[in-house]
């Protein structure tokens, strides 16, 4: 259904790793940098990760992302509370020619 | 500080019209690509419609290729996004985003509900 392949749910206790895969093709991922937004309950997404790897001012550096041929990955190092949001990647797609996204993964601090 | 305040959003029944507007601050509009984001139960997030700094360049969803137009006037700060003939899954919370990133900033959004 989405073009971009997200698990829809993670979960870890505080303190722990979570890593979040977006999966996608040589249209999208494979040829382009991707983004990571967070959408905490009841507002808007906020920008997390942009161009793959880099943090927007503001954001901790327990955010990181990378990215590997036609898939990427959002990892959050010591989950704090906080954390519990909704997760999404974004590319652009050379074939449809605009920004997809991915379905989403809700993370939950156990 | 950057906003972006969308506004138009309504009640409106299926082949009806709808104008959403974006009035956007505390950064230099003209300098910057805008997006309309559009978030569903059903369909998740969806790129509906981006325009250009000088509104050269537009770029739509392919569902909604000749009903929607998105249009800007940098004089006035602000982002439009005409809707004709408006189906049932148009209905959706209607996001304002910056780019230089992609989805830079995000305003509050705005609900369209399409129903008889």
């Amino acid at each position: 259904q989405y073009v971009l392949t997200q698990p829809p749910s993670a979960s870890a206790t505080p303190g722990q790793r979570v890593p979040i895969s977006c999966s996608g093709s040589s249209s999208n991922i494979g040829s382009y940098i991707v983004n990571w937004y967070q959408q905490l309950p009841g507002t808007a997404p906020k920008l997390l990760i942009y161009d793959s790897d880099q943090r927007p001012s503001g954001v901790p550096d327990r955010f990181s992302g990378s990215k590997s041929g036609a898939s990427a990955s959002l990892a959050i190092s010591g989950l704090q509370s906080e954390d519990e949001a909704d997760y999404y990647c974004a590319a652009w797609d050379d074939s449809l020619h605009n920004w997809v996204f991915g379905g989403g993964t809700r993370v939950t601090v156990l | 500080e950057v906003q972006l305040v969308e506004s138009g959003g309504g009640l409106v029944q299926p082949g009806g019209s709808l104008r959403l507007s974006c009035a956007a601050s505390g950064f230099t509009f003209s300098n910057y690509w805008v997006t309309w984001v559009r978030q569903s139960p059903g369909k998740g997030l969806e790129c509906v419609a981006s325009i250009n700094q000088d509104g050269s360049e537009k770029q739509y969803l392919d569902s909604v290729k000749g009903r929607f137009t998105v249009s800007r006037d940098n004089a006035r700060n602000s982002l439009y996004l005409q809707m004709s003939s408006l189906r049932a899954e148009d209905s959706a919370l209607y996001y304002c985003t910056r780019g230089h990133p992609f989805g830079s900033y995000w305003g509050q959004g705005t609900l369209v509900t399409v129903s008889s």
